[in-house]
């Protein structure tokens, strides 16, 4: 069965430093999602992008984040210049988009917790 | 603005028992989507079981079935002879039929007790 897979799945970087966070969304799935959760928290939407620009973003999506996606296949978030607060579990998902009530289900990858020291 | 809530941090069940995680929202669409997500220790979220608001019926999925109630905004779900594996954290999701995010409740954390 396809399935989103992330990279990496855990990241450790210190306090201003730029990090990465892949994503290979489901191959036929056209709107791409991330989220983050924090220890203990609910899962919170950050941004969602469809037919190449964002279609819609949270207030946490501010401009230190970005999203691309390079190719055909990978989807990417980037923070610049992170924060300890961003220290999160991080959760690409993704949507077929057709097909009624299934077209709607997300699929989510295992995430990447990322550690911000 | 679309919020749900889920009014159980912890929950838990003696194996073989039946168990219902409620979770209500609020929302001015007519019509939408809601789902219910598992996620075990390993944190992967595992859809459930999802429904149309639209449709009368409730949903089933084997021993995972909802009882969705409109009027009331309640979605609640119901596990029967609960299973070891059932042990996780269950999120409440909502999606507008137009929208793009999922709106997730704060979760009930569910022990199945052997």
């Amino acid at each position: 069965e396809p399935e989103v897979t992330q990279t990496p799945s855990h990241q450790v970087t210190q306090m201003g430093q730029e990090v990465i966070l892949r994503c290979v969304p489901i191959s036929n799935h056209l709107y791409f999602y991330w989220y983050r959760q924090i220890l203990g928290q609910k899962v919170e939407f950050l941004v969602s992008f469809y037919n190449n620009e964002i279609s819609e973003k949270s207030e946490i999506f501010d401009d230190q984040f970005s999203v691309e996606r390079p190719d055909g296949s990978n989807f990417t978030l980037k923070i610049r210049s992170t924060k300890l607060e961003d220290s999160a579990m991080y959760f690409c998902a993704s949507r077929r988009g057709t097909g009624g009530l299934a077209g709607y289900e997300q699929y989510f990858g295992p995430g990447t917790r990322l550690t911000v020291t | 603005a679309q919020t749900v809530t889920q009014s159980q941090p912890e929950m838990s069940v003696q194996e073989a028992e039946t168990v219902t995680l409620s979770c209500t929202y609020d929302t001015s669409e007519n019509n939408y989507y809601l789902f219910w997500y598992k996620q075990p220790p390993s944190r992967q979220m595992i859809l459930v079981i999802r429904q149309e608001a639209y449709k009368q019926q409730n949903a089933t999925e084997n021993r995972f079935s909802v009882n969705f109630q409109k009027a009331a905004k309640s979605f609640s779900l119901k596990i029967s002879d609960s299973q070891l594996g059932d042990t996780a954290m269950y999120f409440c999701a909502f999606m507008k039929v137009a929208g793009n995010q999922f709106y997730f409740g704060t979760g009930t954390s569910l022990t199945v007790i052997p």
